[in-house]
């Protein structure tokens, strides 16, 4: 089936520095590519997403370009809030046509005031 | 916004006892999805459910497990006989089609003692 492989955590920023959060995919095809968010305490938000190589998925500062050269699909935002604090998920279906997901192992951010 | 709504938030049972977790998901969606996290661990798919039945599953799923939609609104996580090693937070979620991402509930977090 697919997977994706994340940067280990944890990070530790401080505000208004820049992010990334490497997230590379094995994938059969081109399937849609997702970054799902999970603040403390709470469930598991849906970031952004992309649907097909060379796509851009933005939402809140974050951007992620899915990158079918380099299998890649890297979570950045230009300048970190202490909101921004979370664990940051890559996700991809599990296998081409599935509906359930292969989540990452997540990146635990911390942003420092 | 059209939410997806776990209860209970917390459960804690007792090694052997059943339990059902509840999930309302969005109510025009068609796919339905329980996922586990065990605490500080990777989010991992149980199971998905489309048209009245189990479309997907993964060997997390085993026979102690069951998913049913009792009246068209509510989506229940049976675990027949609880185990240690089932304390987890679950979380469900719903789509309109699984390939565009979830929307995920809160989470229930159980604890076997």
């Amino acid at each position: 089936g697919n997977s994706v492989t994340q940067m280990e955590g944890p990070v530790t920023l401080s505000e208004e520095a820049f992010l990334t959060i490497n997230c590379t995919y094995t994938a059969t095809g081109y399937p849609s590519l997702f970054w799902y968010v999970q603040y403390p305490g709470e469930g598991l938000q849906l970031l952004l997403k992309a649907t097909k190589a060379d796509d851009k998925g933005s939402n809140k500062g974050f951007e992620a370009t899915y990158r079918k050269e380099t299998t890649s699909f890297h979570l950045e935002k230009g300048s970190v809030q202490v909101s921004d604090s979370a664990v940051y998920f890559c996700a991809l279906p599990d296998q081409t046509g599935a509906n359930n997901l292969f989540f990452g192992t997540g990146t635990r951010l911390t942003v420092i005031p | 916004e059209p939410e997806v709504t776990q209860t209970p938030s917390h459960q804690v049972t007792q090694m052997g006892q059943e339990v059902i977790l509840r999930c309302v998901p969005i109510s025009n969606h068609l796919y339905f999805y329980w996922y586990r996290q065990i605490l500080g661990q990777k989010v991992e798919f149980l199971v998905s459910f489309y048209n009245n039945e189990i479309s997907e599953k993964s060997e997390i799923f085993d026979d102690q497990f069951s998913v049913e939609r009792p009246d068209g609104s509510n989506f229940t996580l049976k675990i027949r006989s609880t185990k240690l090693e089932d304390s987890a937070m679950y979380f469900c979620a719903s789509s309109t089609q699984g390939g565009y991402g979830y929307t995920f509930g809160s989470g229930t977090r159980l604890t076997v003692v």
